[in-house]
């Protein structure tokens, strides 16, 4: 089965600066790489997502770059404010054509210190 | 966006108890749902796919006597914990894809704190 490893498992940065959270993934039929946020007790929100067709996807400050050789994609979020402190989540799935089922990566606390 | 809900919220069990969590696709109809469990501070682990109209498909060591889960109908699946133990205590969320779309993203339930004394 898919294993999805992620690093670091806590950062802290201060506001206004960069912060990148990294993923690696075992299973090479894997095509899409969704990354969450998740506040104390809610549920996920999707952030941003990348399908494997493609290297990099922006969205405002959050941009996902993906290395499909490598086997790793990366979360990037410029100029960070407190209200990103959050846990964050990677995850791979092969997509609808097997099942859909999302591996979850094993998070990132950010704090951003204001 | 779609919407998936979640029933109940928390709820508090003895042991040796069962307990029913309902997930709930609002907006749409979902052929397929996902449960997964949350420790404290810890990652979402996938437990099973639940299929409509089949058997769900349970992850390699999850015990599905234990955890039964039915998909009855397009937009309900119920997941059954068995003579729950503390050791059950969790956070338990449901997710679905719309189907409708050609989007792959799955949409989270709030989730369910079981604890069990």
């Amino acid at each position: 089965g898919e294993n999805v490893e992620q690093h670091p498992s806590t950062l802290s940065v201060q506001e206004g600066d960069s912060a990148v959270i990294k993923c690696t993934y075992s299973d090479s039929a894997s095509n899409y790489f969704p990354w969450y946020k998740q506040e104390l007790g809610k549920r996920p929100q999707l952030i941003i997502d990348i399908r494997s067709n493609v290297g990099e996807k922006k969205d405002q400050r959050i941009a996902v770059t993906l290395n499909k050789t490598a086997k790793h994609f990366s979360l990037h979020i410029t100029e960070t404010q407190p209200e990103d402190s959050a846990v964050y989540f990677c995850a791979a799935s092969e997509g609808p054509r097997t099942g859909n089922q999302f591996y979850f990566g094993t998070g990132t606390s950010l704090t951003v210190i204001p | 966006g779609a919407v998936v809900s979640q029933h109940p919220s928390w709820v508090i069990c003895k042991s040796g108890t069962s307990v029913k969590i309902e997930c709930r696709s609002l907006d749409f109809q979902a052929t397929t749902m996902f449960w997964y469990r949350q420790f404290p501070k810890q990652s979402l682990m996938l437990m099973a796919t639940s299929n409509e109209g089949s058997k769900a498909t349970y992850e390699q060591g999850v015990e599905k006597d234990k955890f039964l889960i039915n998909h009855a109908s397009l937009t309900l699946s119920t997941l059954t914990v068995t003579s729950a133990h503390p050791e059950d205590s969790s956070f338990y969320i449901c997710s679905a894809r719309d189907p409708g779309t050609g989007d792959y993203e799955q949409y989270f339930g709030p989730g369910t704190r079981l604890t069990v004394t």
